[in-house]
């Protein structure tokens, strides 16, 4: 399986920060590198697809690119509502697998 | 707009069978495949398996003895039964549908199924 690690687990930022939040896979992988934003009660959120496209609806201040081994999730401009908890997750090798999660707070 | 909307038993006993359904709304269950996924509370997302149209299933090693998929695309629905639970298996379980880049662009609401004596 492919694992995915995620750093930092926890980060403290304040509205109008750029943050960013990378994703380490065990083993090299192309394009099918997914990021998701889920909020406590929520169902997780698609941001990002294919390492770097966004998803339809999603603001532009989120952006997603990396390659091979590292991929990172940039969120340009916090607003009130990106405080939340991050997951990346990876469908290039079977099974599906996720990183543990960032959670991003004020 | 693809809606997923989720039922099913949400208190088990161990040795039960854990039984989710997820109708489909909005689109067709003949693309894409479509899956579950868990989290138990307070913790991170775990891939459990997925079915498409055909009938053809992935599951995750690690539960495979233990599952079984179904589709029904008459229905637009499609099922998960987890056998012999234990407290381990208390989560959240979503379904979600899984498109070409492997992402899961639409969620059910998700259902929290506590294995408790």
């Amino acid at each position: 399986d492919i694992q995915l690690t995620q750093t930092p687990s926890s980060l403290s930022a304040s509205v109008g920060d750029r943050v960013t939040i990378t994703c380490r896979a065990s083993q090299s992988m192309t394009r099918y590198l997914n990021w998701y934003q889920q909020t406590p009660g929520r169902a997780p959120k698609l941001l990002i697809y294919g390492t770097s496209i966004l998803q339809s609806g999603v603001p532009s201040r989120f952006s997603g690119s990396g390659s091979g081994t590292e991929f990172t999730l940039t969120i340009s401009g916090l607003q009130p509502e990106d405080f939340a908890t991050y997951y990346c997750q990876q469908s290039y090798s079977d099974p599906d697998t996720f990183g543990q999660g960032t959670r991003l707070e004020i | 707009q693809v809606q997923l909307q989720q039922w099913g038993a949400g208190l088990l006993k161990p040795s039960e069978t854990l039984s989710l359904t997820c109708g489909v709304f909005g689109a067709s269950t003949s693309d894409h495949y479509w899956s579950w996924i868990r989290q138990p509370p307070g913790k991170g997302l775990e891939w459990i398996g997925e079915i498409n149209h055909r009938g053809r299933t992935k599951y995750s090693p690690s539960l495979k003895s233990r599952l079984s998929m179904s589709m029904d695309t008459s229905k637009a629905q499609f099922s998960l039964k987890m056998t012999s639970v234990t407290a381990a298996d208390t989560a959240f379980y979503y379904c979600a549908r899984a498109r070409d880049h492997g992402d899961f662009d639409s969620w059910g609401q998700g259902t929290l199924v506590s294995v408790s004596s």
